[in-house]
């Protein structure tokens, strides 16, 4: 497709359950960018992949997050026993990172998964 | 650790009106700086990309500065539309990484 795309859009689930939220990004783009934004609050930025390796999982809440991306391409951010403060919408970026020495990384979004936990 | 902040926090304006949004921020050693746009309930759009290098990038109505050795970017809006109404929010590059500021909410009344 021509943007980012991100799916379910909208993802209700009870507590304790795990969730799995996933991102296509742009074609050709390498690097990936995954955010959290409550309700009311600004980005917070959870992990970055730079092809299929995480070079910065500094964002990451606990250890109940966790994310993966494979073939350069789908990434998936996996909550697992979710808790109720981990109700937000979840951003995923990608950008075209690092073109001809010079950084490019200009970010495109995809509209986000909202996710409820009851 | 770069922080990122942006005033005012928001921002209400007559149709027609020029007006400027400020970003700052604490740390220099940036790759480039990014605007954007919310709108309420969907994900964020992408209004400009300064590099380091750059002084100031346009984009039709719009109008982006980058000063680092003051910490500062301005979004410029020339005659304002109520389309424009939405929340916007600067992001600083120092690496892969961005770090985002907490955004203007701005109306344009009309």
């Amino acid at each position: 497709g021509a943007g980012v795309s991100q799916s379910p859009s909208n993802k209700v689930t009870e507590k304790g359950k795990d969730v799995e939220l996933r991102c296509d990004p742009i074609s050709g783009h390498t690097a990936l960018y995954w955010y959290r934004q409550r309700l009311g609050q600004g980005l917070e930025f959870l992990i970055y992949f730079q092809g299929n390796s995480a070079p910065d999982k500094s964002g990451l809440p606990s250890d109940r997050f966790s994310a993966e991306r494979t073939g350069e391409s789908v990434s998936t951010l996996t909550i697992q026993r979710t808790q109720q403060e981990d109700s937000a919408v979840y951003l995923c970026a990608s950008s075209l990172a690092v073109v001809g020495g010079l950084v490019n990384n200009e970010q495109f979004f995809g509209p986000g998964t909202r996710l409820t936990v009851l | 650790k770069q922080e990122v902040t942006q005033i005012p926090a928001a921002l209400s304006v007559p149709e027609g009106e020029n007006l400027v949004l400020n970003c700052s921020f604490t740390d220099s050693a940036i790759y480039n700086l990014q605007w954007f746009r919310q709108d309420p309930g969907k994900g964020l759009t992408s209004l400009l990309l300064i590099q380091s290098s750059q002084r100031e990038q346009t984009s039709g109505r719009l109008n982006a500065s980058l000063d680092k050795s003051s910490g500062r970017s301005t979004l410029y809006i020339a005659a304002s539309q109520p389309g424009d109404s939405a929340t916007y929010l600067c992001a600083l590059s120092g690496g892969q990484n961005f770090v985002f500021g907490p955004g203007t909410r701005l109306s344009v009344l009309p």
